[in-house]
């Protein structure tokens, strides 16, 4: 079946930095991915959508300019996160879109900011 | 996108059937039903989805109500690995649209 591969697994940084995370869908071409943000006991929140060779679309309330997603091939998405801070501490989960069965995620990033 | 009530969480004895409700009886006619998991600290599984007709596969069995305001999801042989926070999403299907989740059940299956 579809997968998406997702990297790096967990990541600590110090505040002010930037992060990125990849998102690879590994057999299959994903012209559209998405981009979630889950704190501790909560569900997911969608952030944004990738759209490949485009601009993302991203949802009301996200800082475009803070959470920066890149889509330059149909197999890899990017979301950096700049400047961040502790309160962008979180998990982060990336999805594409899988015909009929909907949407395939990635395991989930863990952001630390320290 | 329809919205969804499941309750907050449930308890399942191991070897027993999980039947997780949910509502949504504001769905229309194009919308599916889809039924994902999220084990703990991981990315969202996929389970089942279906439209109208019961459906089954090698992980669950989605019962549709006639006239499509709510829907089970039914585990019949819950496993301690069936532990996780099951979510329905209703949506029209193969559209690209996104996805919004809603709080889920956060099922607990008991040895």
């Amino acid at each position: 079946g579809a997968v998406v591969s997702q990297h790096p697994s967990w990541v600590i940084c110090k505040s002010g930095t930037s992060v990125k995370i990849e998102c690879r869908s590994l057999d299959f071409q994903a012209t559209t991915m998405f981009w979630y943000r889950q704190f501790p006991k909560q569900s997911l929140m969608l952030m944004a959508t990738s759209n490949e060779g485009s601009k993302a679309t991203y949802e009301q309330g996200v800082e475009k300019d803070k959470f920066l997603i890149n889509h330059a091939s149909l197999t890899l998405s990017t979301l950096t996160v700049t400047s961040a801070h502790p309160e962008d501490s979180s998990f982060y989960i990336c999805s594409a879109l899988t015909g009929g069965y909907g949407y395939t995620f990635g395991s989930g990033t863990r952001l630390t900011v320290v | 996108d329809a919205k969804t009530t499941q309750p907050p969480s449930m308890d399942c004895a191991e070897g027993r059937a999980a039947n997780l409700p949910c509502n949504h009886s504001t769905i229309s006619g194009n919308e599916y039903v889809y039924w994902y998991r999220q084990i703990h600290s991981q990315g969202p599984q996929y389970i089942i989805h279906g439209l109208k007709n019961n459906e089954t596969n090698e992980m669950a069995s989605l019962i549709i109500t006639e006239d499509r305001k709510s829907s089970t999801l039914i585990l019949p042989h819950a496993t301690l690995r069936d532990t996780a926070v099951y979510y329905c999403i209703v949506r029209p299907s193969n559209t690209g649209n996104q996805f919004y989740f809603g709080t889920g059940t956060s099922l607990t299956v008991i040895p």
